[in-house]
């Protein structure tokens, strides 16, 4: 079975603090990608990456930035958390080939709290 | 730009009741379609994907047809219980990267 772990579950910090959420895959996937979801918005992409060191940004990637050192491990960094940056976070990945894209696998979600 | 919708945003239905729920995508050009489930609190779960070859795909009571060319895509469950209540989002790659574009969900109560 596929496995996409996320650092923590819950996760409680202050306004101005450095946030890092880790995610790590098992399948060896190249795709990896973070998410937000927030109630009335959906699922929104933040950051994704398709190889390792290599990063675009999504829907919404102001205030994150990602790092992505080995292919089984994506980082999302919150350089300054602010209040608007409550909210569940998601990681995904999945594979591709040249003509075939391959299903996402989600991991449990960290609910980050920033107050 | 491509939009994915989900209609009814809620459904709620007897135990044992067959159901459908569906989802409409704008443009028709995706290499695939997925389903997923979200339990309150949880991460997504998998539960079809459906290549754009493809006209159907089926996984025990769940069973999920595509037809691109009027953009839509419909989940089937067969004789629902309790245990199917979840939000169910559909989604579509808008381009070969990977990434996702979701639906808002249907959340679904399945009533004893």
């Amino acid at each position: 079975d596929v496995k996409v772990t996320q650092s923590s579950r819950y996760l409680v910090k202050r306004t101005g603090e450095k946030v890092f959420l880790e995610c790590v895959q098992d399948m060896d996937h190249e795709n990896m990608f973070w998410y937000r979801q927030d109630p009335g918005l959906g699922l929104r992409l933040i950051y994704f990456s398709y190889d390792v060191k290599m990063k675009e940004k999504g829907d919404i990637p102001e205030g994150y930035s990602v790092s992505r050192e080995k292919k089984e491990r994506f980082s999302l960094i919150l350089e300054s958390a602010s209040t608007n940056q409550t909210s569940m976070y998601l990681c995904a990945s999945s594979w591709t080939t040249v003509d075939r894209l391959g299903e996402q696998y989600f991991g449990p979600g960290t609910r980050l709290t920033v107050t | 730009k491509q939009e994915v919708t989900q209609i009814p945003a809620a459904l709620s239905v007897p135990e044992g009741e067959n159901l459908v729920l569906n989802c409409s995508f704008t443009d028709s050009a995706i290499y695939n379609l997925q389903w997923f489930r979200q339990d309150p609190g949880k991460g997504l779960t998998s539960l079809l994907l459906i290549q754009s070859s493809q006209r159907e795909q089926t996984s025990g009571r769940l069973n999920a047809s595509l037809d691109k060319s009027s953009g839509r895509s419909t989940l089937y469950i067969a004789a629902s219980q309790p245990g199917d209540s979840a939000t169910y989002l559909c989604a579509v790659p808008p381009g070969n990267t990977g990434k996702l574009i979701f639906g808002q969900g249907t959340t679904l109560q399945v009533k004893p």
